[in-house]
Formats: C-alpha cells, sequence, structure tokens
C-alpha cells in the first residue's frame, strides 16, 4: 500500500524559532500533497495545496508567510513554521496523492507531526 | 460547496454489538465520500471510499458504507465491534474536478467510537 511518513513524530520549541517538517511519499511519486492542522478533539482543517514544482495554495486565513510549504520534488513536501507562537501548537498532518489524472486518487495520510511552542 | 456533518460525537456500543456511525453530506455535484479511522496520536486510515460505482462499498477491518443519494447519506457499519475497533472516525466529501466539484477533501467533524467489554 501506499505509505507516507512525517518526521519528526514531535517537537517542542522555544517560541520564536522556526521548526520544518517534512512529508514524505515513501512508495509511490505524490504529485499532490496537502497540510492539515488538528486542534484538540477537533476536525482536520485544510491548510494548503502544494503541487511539485509549484508554489502552494493556501486556504484563506492561512498566513502562508508563516507557514511555509515547499514540494521541491515528487516524494517530499516541507512545512516550515516559521517564529513560532503558542497558538501553532497543534497536530500537523500532511497527505499524498499520486494524481493519475483521471480518476479521483485517494489521499494518503502521513501519522502525523505534533508541535508545541512554549 | 461541499459540506459533511456527523451526527454524535460520541457512540458507545459493547464488544459484538453493530456499530452504526452516521453521515450526511452536502454537495452540488456527484460526490466521492470516504471514512477515515485514526487512532490516538496517529494520521488518518483509509477504511473505504465511494466514488461513483457500487452503492455499497466494503472496506478494511469489516466495515461497510452505503451511499444512498435520497437520503445524501453516507453511514458506516460493522456488525460485529471489536475492542480494537475503539478509535476516532471521521467521514470526508469531495468531488470529481470534471464534475466541477472540488478536490480538497471536507472532513466531518468526527465520532469517537468506544467499545465496552
Amino acid at each position: 500500500g501506499a505509505v507516507v511518513s512525517q518526521h519528526p513524530s514531535w517537537v517542542i520549541c522555544k517560541s520564536g524559532t522556526s521548526v520544518k517538517i517534512e512529508c514524505r511519499s515513501l512508495d509511490f511519486q505524490a504529485t499532490t500533497m496537502f497540510w492539515y492542522r488538528q486542534f484538540p478533539k477537533q476536525s482536520l482543517m485544510l491548510m494548503a495545496t502544494s503541487n511539485e514544482g509549484s508554489k502552494a495554495t493556501y486556504e484563506q486565513g492561512v498566513e502562508k508567510d508563516k507557514f511555509l510549504i515547499n514540494h521541491a520534488s515528487l516524494t517530499l513536501s516541507t512545512l516550515t513554521v516559521t517564529s513560532a507562537h503558542p497558538e501553532d501548537s497543534s497536530f500537523y498532518i500532511c497527505s499524498a496523492r499520486r494524481d493519475r489524472g483521471v480518476l479521483q486518487e485517494t489521499q494518503y495520510f502521513g501519522p502525523g507531526t505534533r508541535l508545541l511552542v512554549l | 460547496a461541499q459540506s459533511v456533518t456527523q451526527l454524535g460525537s460520541h457512540v458507545s456500543v459493547s464488544e459484538g454489538a453493530l456499530v452504526l456511525l452516521r453521515c450526511n453530506y452536502s454537495s452540488s455535484v456527484p460526490p466521492y465520500l470516504f471514512w477515515y479511522v485514526q487512532y490516538p496520536n496517529q494520521g488518518l486510515q483509509l477504511l473505504l471510499k465511494y466514488t461513483s460505482a457500487a452503492t455499497l462499498v466494503k472496506g478494511i477491518n469489516g466495515f461497510e458504507a452505503e451511499f444512498k443519494k435520497s437520503e445524501t447519506s453516507f453511514h458506516l457499519t460493522k456488525p460485529s465491534a471489536h475492542m480494537s475497533d475503539a478509535a476516532e472516525y471521521f467521514c470526508a466529501v469531495s468531488a470529481s474536478v470534471w464534475a466541477g466539484g472540488s478536490e480538497k477533501l471536507v472532513f466531518g467533524k468526527g465520532t469517537k467510537l468506544t467499545v465496552n467489554p
């Protein structure tokens, strides 16, 4: 099956620092990757959609200068939380999709990264 | 625009009992529907999906769901609950861009399933 990994699985950082989260598709090439944010006991909220080699498309209300997304290859996307603050503490989940061009492809989700900003 | 409503944020069943998790959707174009399961501190795992083929969809771990267009529903069922089924379940909707819909997954708020021994 399709496997998506995230690194790190959890991170604690000081307020004002930047944190990079990696999302990798291990056994398939992901044309499209998605980044979600999940608050405790709530659903997933889509933050942005990234396509390999192009700029990410951010959802309304998501600051693109704060949440930098880079999808440099077909197997790797990164999310950098810049100048993190305590309110950025959350569970960040990525997903990847193959996009074969005709049929709707399934999104495969990573295990998530828990970020705690002190 | 698409949306999903999951009825019941918490469902509790006894081991061996029927599991029924409710999901209603709203979509202006033919929808794609998904059920995902999330275990504590983990990402989402796809249980099953409906993409306009058979209306009764069978998934992993003995789960199945039936697409009912007239009721705009996609309820998830399992005949006999197991302790390992205890988790959070999310229903999600998207649509084909070719039909004028959005490829983005829109999730419901989730239903936490508790299985009692």
